[in-house]
């Protein structure tokens, strides 16, 4: 079965420490992997995919497919990081879905 | 207009009563959704309409009886509901359904079912 696993529900660092969310999936082919943010009392928003292979934020996801995985990194974490990370990946199978992981509250302690 | 608009905000509801949702985009987006979010949960598909009709039901019970009148609305009927429907009630939008389009996300209704 298709799966996204995101391993920590909380992750606790200091300002100014690196930062790793880990995603990793299980799925056939090449899935097309997203990271949604939402902070607090904000909207669920997209922070980046990683078909575009861009750095936002300061934080960068690079697909792993060896390890099957689709980490989230930030070398300096700022104390306006924190919030919930969603890993999601699109989904196929019939019809192609978002399917959100179970999610990582990321927080930087000042 | 770049948001995702959404009402009631709150929303509480008896099991017999009958209430709406309504969800509205002015991006052009040919692609909405409704999602369920419960506490402290990642949010859940339910329904995706693309091009005005319904394209996916996540085997959703019939007591939520989504519609999309136009491309900018999207509406979600509620009917009979049972306390553990209670939760946060997302509508998204983007510009395609599938691939890899960006999701525009609401801020959500909450909807209490007592």
């Amino acid at each position: 079965a298709q799966r996204v696993t995101q391993p920590e529900k909380l992750l606790s660092v200091f300002k100014g420490a690196p930062v790793e969310l880990k995603c990793n999936y299980s799925y056939s082919g090449s899935p097309e992997l997203f990271w949604y943010v939402q902070y607090s009392r904000q909207r669920l928003q997209l922070l980046l995919r990683h078909i575009s292979r861009e750095s936002i934020k300061g934080f960068t996801a690079d697909l792993n497919k060896g390890e099957t995985s689709f980490h989230l990194k930030k070398p300096f974490a700022q104390e306006e990081d924190s919030a919930m990370y969603y890993c999601a990946p699109l989904t196929s199978g019939g019809y192609q879905k978002v399917t959100f992981g179970i999610g990582t509250k990321l927080q930087v302690i000042p | 207009d770049t948001e995702v608009t959404q009402t009631p905000k709150h929303l509480v509801m008896g099991m017999t009563n009958k209430k709406s949702l309504k969800c509205e985009q002015h991006m052009g987006h040919r692609a909405m959704y409704w999602y369920k979010q419960k506490a402290k949960k990642p949010p859940e598909l339910m329904f995706v309409y693309s091009y005005e009709k319904l394209s996916i039901n996540e085997s959703v019970p019939s007591r939520f009886s989504p519609e999309c009148p136009n491309s900018s609305l999207l509406n979600l009927h509620l009917h009979a509901l049972q306390p553990e429907d209670s939760a946060l009630y997302l509508c998204a939008s983007s510009s395609e359904a599938g691939t890899s389009y960006e999701q525009y996300f609401g801020p959500g209704t909450r909807l209490t079912v007592t």
